[in-house]
């Protein structure tokens, strides 16, 4: 059980473009869902927590009009870079938190791969 | 601000011996503490985790102790095998307060084990 998916797996785009991210739970109704961000050596940094039905909040630093997220179902979150450039190239992972006695528990997707040319 | 710290980037130990990964803390709030351990190009998977409440938890080969005093927790590898050679992320949470629970990680420590 607790399993997360992430869609696609890796994506490479042009400058400019913009590049949607699926994060969905398989086998739970996932109440939270929150996207993180992974630079080469670097910690995960949270980039912002979306809560099903209700704008996400996003971590100080990073741009709400740049990194849209939609969490429109109880299994799905997306996140859209618009307008992507090199610097976003990053290892973006999402996870999502049951309603429950796992209150603190994550279950994390295996991330997405984006290169920005 | 560093709110989770792991100050070994790296780690390397011979099979069979002991692996013990430190994370110091700073927020006194903090009230859980997990451990993930991810693999490179993969999502972080769960490994163990401790309540505040609790200075041990075991889960097989894995321990976590919790020292609150010195908001210093460790994870112990016994016997290490080279397929636990990957990142270990220590995180930390605060039930209360405006974090909502959301986890807080440290860089990571690699882990290598030698055959």
């Amino acid at each position: 059980g607790a399993v997360v998916s992430q869609h696609p797996s890796w994506v490479i785009c042009k400058s400019g473009t913009s590049v949607k991210i699926e994060c969905r739970s398989l086998d739970f109704q996932a109440t939270t869902m929150f996207w993180y961000r992974q630079f080469p050596k670097q910690s995960l940094m949270l980039m912002a927590t979306s809560n099903e039905g209700s704008k996400a909040t996003y971590e100080q630093g990073v741009e709400k009009d740049k990194f849209l997220i939609n969490h429109a179902s109880l299994t799905l979150s997306t996140l859209t870079v618009t307008s992507a450039h090199p610097e976003d190239s990053s290892f973006y992972i999402c996870s999502a938190r049951a309603r429950g006695p796992s209150y603190n528990e994550q279950f994390f997707g295996p991330g997405t791969r984006l290169t920005v040319l | 601000d560093q709110q989770v710290k792991q100050n070994s980037p790296s780690l390397s130990v011979q099979e069979g011996r002991i692996s013990i990964l430190n994370c110091d803390y700073t927020n006194s709030m903090f009230d859980y503490f997990l451990w993930y351990k991810k693999y490179p190009a993969e999502g972080p998977t769960f490994l163990i985790s401790i309540s505040s409440i609790k200075d041990k938890n075991e889960d097989g080969r894995f321990t976590v102790f919790l020292n609150k005093s010195a908001k210093h927790l460790s994870l112990h590898i016994v016997p290490s095998q080279p397929g636990d050679s990957a990142v270990y992320f220590c995180a930390a949470s605060a039930r209360y307060g405006g974090s909502q629970g959301n986890l807080i990680f440290g860089k990571g420590t690699k882990l290598s084990v030698k055959p």
